[in-house]
């Protein structure tokens, strides 16, 4: 299994502004994932970070509101931008095992408590 | 397209009794199929995975899932439930065509176990 440090672990914002998420990871992954799971309800991919390559998002995310870093196989920044009040979310980020693992499951961040007033 | 349904928001079971959480799934394909656990303020745990073999999977803590492709169920059970095991539930599929490594997850199911 994978360990995966993220950072900030909760913060209170303004509306308006934007915060930057990090995620580490103790050995080097292909692909990298970030979820958000809004409160009570599940998670939903935002997007799929891949080294070297422009992320890849799903239907309803964008990279202005979202925009993502991968610059290496152990790291990923995810950017909340212009947020408002809907933004208050847990953000995960997750890794499906090592560079040329395809075992399926995968390994979750603690997550990313971001409360926007 | 894959989906997901955990058709219960919350389980209750007293503590000892056998506890069966729900599952169902729809995906094109065979599944690769995920059960996880999140327990207040933190991250999901992953428990147990079925890919292809015996239908009935071992995972954490206990816990065990069966794998029924003619009713695409895939329901996590435990003998004995504890009062620790009191969490959220969640279940989720990958399809092997077609999804990518995208997962799916349900909508949670909340595991309340009481003395």
């Amino acid at each position: 299994s994978a360990v995966i440090s993220q950072k900030p672990s909760r913060d209170i914002c303004q509306r308006g502004t934007s915060l930057t998420i990090q995620c580490q990871v103790d050995s080097q992954v292909t692909m990298m994932f970030w979820y958000r799971q809004q409160p009570g309800q599940s998670l939903t991919l935002i997007a799929t970070a891949n080294q070297g390559s422009e992320a890849t998002y799903e239907s309803g995310f964008v990279i202005d509101k979202f925009p993502i870093s991968r610059p290496n196989l152990t790291f990923s920044t995810l950017t909340v931008s212009n947020m408002s009040p809907e933004d208050s979310s847990i953000y995960l980020c997750s890794v499906n095992g090592g560079a040329g693992s395809n075992t399926g499951e995968l390994f979750f961040g603690e997550g990313s408590r971001l409360t926007v007033l | 397209a894959q989906s997901v349904a955990q058709p219960e928001d919350q389980v209750n079971v007293a503590e000892g009794n056998p506890l069966t959480v729900k599952c169902t799934y729809s995906v094109s394909g065979n599944p690769y199929l995920f059960w996880y656990v999140q327990y207040p303020n933190r991250g999901l745990q992953f428990l147990l995975k079925y890919i292809t073999g015996d239908n009935l999977v071992k995972g954490s803590y206990g816990f065990e899932a069966e794998f029924n492709k003619s009713q695409t169920s895939f329901h996590l059970k435990k003998p004995s439930a504890l009062v620790s095991d009191s969490a959220l539930y969640f279940c989720a599929v990958r399809g092997l065509t077609g999804g990518g490594n995208k997962l799916t997850f349900g909508t949670g199911t909340q595991l309340k176990v009481e003395l």
